[in-house]
């Protein structure tokens, strides 16, 4: 069973400081790593993908991602309230593409004013 | 614009009464997929599709039928709807294998009530 864990949160942040979201996932065949973000009533969007251990910059976004523990994490500097959503862990399956990416269940973050 | 169109966007139904989730989407994607979304259970794939006449399961493909008989749509059809079936419905689109990207373009998704 592929599995990709997240705290369902809410995780609540005050605004200006840096919101840390994190995942695991069991399969260490993973190759690729992405973060959604989900407005409340609202579709997913892709805002940033990893699939190098270390960190991905993109803009006040960072994601980290380390193989060997098998973790993904999320780090969003100077935190607006426009960034309070739930934000979704996928992982793809080993020897796939985006086709079958396993989705966590989200941790809803608020920020607060 | 870009976009994938999902409809009805809301939807109560009864049990048994077959019904069918429009998609289409106007980016020329190869691969469109069908997902529910639950509270506590997250995004799980129920449908996917490669190509025209390409189709494959996903996680959860009990009691859904798909079919791609042409490139822009991608229907989702309920046989026989149950109240296990009471979800959120997203259908997403995206170009080819893009393995290092993983961008799907989602709907606006469709909330299904069976009763």
């Amino acid at each position: 069973q592929k599995e990709v864990e997240q705290n369902s949160g809410p995780l609540s942040v005050p605004e200006g400081a840096i919101a840390s979201l994190n995942c695991t996932y069991s399969d260490r065949g993973s190759q690729s790593f992405f973060w959604y973000r989900q407005y409340s009533g609202k579709s997913p969007e892709l805002i940033m993908f990893i699939y190098s251990n270390g960190d991905k910059e993109d803009g006040r976004f960072t994601a980290q991602l380390n193989k060997a523990s098998q973790y993904v994490s999320l780090l969003i500097r100077d935190s607006q309230p426009s960034d309070s959503a739930t934000y979704l862990c996928a992982v793809n399956w080993p020897n796939f593409g985006n086709e079958k990416l396993t989705f966590g269940t989200g941790t809803r973050l608020t920020i607060i004013p | 614009e870009a976009q994938v169109t999902q409809n009805p966007r809301y939807l109560i139904t009864v049990t048994g009464k077959k019904l069918t989730v429009t998609c289409s989407q106007n980016m020329n994607h190869e691969y469109m997929s069908w997902y529910r979304q639950d509270p506590g259970l997250g995004l799980r794939q129920i449908y996917y599709s490669m190509n025209v006449e390409v189709t494959d399961k996903g996680d959860v493909p009990e009691g859904y039928k798909v079919s791609r008989k042409e490139k822009r749509n991608f229907p989702l059809i309920l046989e026989s709807p149950s109240p296990n079936q009471t979800s959120l419905y997203f259908c997403a689109s995206s170009s080819g294998l893009a393995a290092n990207t993983g961008e799907l373009f989602f709907g606006e998704g469709s909330r299904l009530t069976v009763l």
